[in-house]
């Protein structure tokens, strides 16, 4: 069974452009979270979808944005980029099984802003 | 307050012994998850090891362990008969499960290192 997958797997853009990261969950999975991991600062929750919906947001600014289409993939967007949004991406997907929800994480999709 | 605390800086263990990486977390919800994830330089985090806040006994999958003390507020991960691919970072993480929060909170992360 394939497992996660996000594209690109590398992204560099200039301070004040857009990116757009994806992210493919397992099949059967309906929840995708993104976080953020940037240098010295650890694994960062961004967002939570679950069919079709934003669920729930962490402390980011609001160009931080996301959705997730009706076969459960999702996209982050992030505009106007500064330099401090260089980091790992991580994308993870789930399903409520009743007594746990692991979540299973893709490879990442690592942003360079310069 | 942090919730998940991790403070072993860096861990050094010799092929095939056994390790024991610490976690302690804070919460005042009665329903939670814990997680132990590792993430190899590559980049992709891996999920060891699930336990959550009402099962009775600790969990174990493989070589992996958990070594789950609730009044204490620790989930100390084990690691039998280290291999040398087992070097890598090891992230505890938390799921609360009050109202529609489901995301993880994670802790710093251990760096582990095999030797041979």
């Amino acid at each position: 069974e394939a497992g996660v997958t996000q594209s690109p797997t590398h992204l560099i853009k200039t301070r004040g452009q857009q990116a757009t990261l994806r992210c493919s969950p397992i099949s059967g999975h309906t929840s995708v979270y993104w976080y953020q991991q940037a240098l010295g600062l650890g694994l960062q929750f961004l967002l939570w979808y679950d069919e079709g919906e934003e669920r729930n947001r962490g402390n980011f600014p609001p160009r931080f944005s996301g959705r997730q289409f009706p076969n459960y993939s999702s996209e982050l967007n992030v505009n106007a980029l500064e330099l401090e949004d260089s980091a790992l991406y991580l994308c993870a997907s789930s399903f409520l099984t009743g007594r746990t929800d692991t979540q299973y994480f893709g490879p990442g999709t690592r942003l360079t802003v310069l | 307050a942090q919730k998940i605390t991790q403070t072993q800086p860096g861990m050094f263990v010799q092929e095939k012994e056994a390790v024991t990486l610490d976690c302690t977390y804070d919460t005042s919800d009665p329903s939670y998850g814990l997680f132990w994830y590792k993430q190899p330089s590559s980049g992709e985090m891996i999920f060891l090891i699930y336990q959550g806040s009402y099962d009775q006994q600790n969990a174990t999958e493989g070589r992996y362990s958990l070594n789950f003390q609730k009044a204490r507020k620790s989930a100390n991960l084990v690691i039998s008969a280290s291999q040398l691919g087992d070097s890598a970072m090891y992230f505890c993480a938390m799921r609360e499960s009050a109202g529609a929060n489901s995301k993880l909170t994670f802790g710093k992360g251990i760096t582990l290192s095999v030797r041979p």
